[in-house]
């Protein structure tokens, strides 16, 4: 358990409107992530954080913006929803051992955008 | 770019049967390895990783070897348990977080696994 929690964990929301979705560690990592699951696809990158203020676009970025103001809390917004955005999004931090990174996930956020 | 290509799925096994799920992988630099499983309704967890060649992860039975030459990373048990049916993922990271990717993954796009009693 690498202390990762996101929230909330189910939401369903209209077309055009804005969605925060929050994760939360508790063990001080330095690098967080965000990918999205979708069917045929596994998961693919949206943004990323190497520590706070620092952020970069992943695989999929577009209509998707992210906040890091403290090391805990990760913010993955949606300015204006999509149905193509309908999605589990899934919140990750890295553990450094060796040099070598490896990630842990939290335990999800169900969207449906409709 | 790096990519990740896992066998075509679904996978419907007996219980008690022997497991293979091929991964094979691109990638530029020195990639770590790993295999993640999704059970119903749950996030991602770590089964097993490797981090150079010829290394072999293993956990819960399951075991996967870091091949290099075929640039491949199979995963498989010799018995599977109705518990094992799950989605497995292969990923890689390239190189560490202190260079540049951050120690992002790249993902295969699954596997369903299903075992029947």
């Amino acid at each position: 358990d690498a202390g990762i929690t996101q929230s909330p964990r189910h939401k369903v929301t209209e077309t055009g409107t804005p969605v925060t979705l929050r994760c939360h560690q508790t063990e001080n990592h330095r690098y967080m992530y965000w990918y999205r699951q979708d069917p045929g696809h596994g998961l693919r990158l949206i943004h990323y954080s190497y520590g706070v203020k620092d952020t970069d676009k992943g695989e999929v970025s577009d209509g998707y913006s992210v906040s890091r103001s403290k090391t805990e809390d990760f913010l993955l917004t949606l300015e204006s929803a999509t149905s193509s955005q309908t999605s589990v999004y899934f919140c990750a931090i890295s553990e450094s051992k060796g040099g070598r990174e490896t990630q842990y996930f939290g335990p999800g956020t169900r969207l449906l955008v409709l | 770019g790096d990519s990740v290509t896992q066998m075509e799925g679904p996978v419907t096994l007996s219980e008690e049967a022997c497991l293979t799920i091929n991964c094979t992988y691109t990638a530029t630099g020195y990639p770590s390895l790993f295999w993640y499983v999704q059970y119903p309704g749950e996030g991602l967890q770590l089964l097993l990783k490797a981090t150079k060649a010829d290394d072999k992860g293993s956990n819960k039975g399951f075991e996967a070897t870091y091949r290099k030459e075929t640039t491949s990373f199979h995963l498989e048990k010799g018995s599977v348990q109705v518990s094992d049916s799950a989605v497995y993922f292969c990923a890689l990271s390239d190189t560490s977080a202190g260079g540049t990717s951050y120690g992002k993954l790249t993902f295969g796009q699954g596997t369903i696994l299903t075992v029947h009693p």
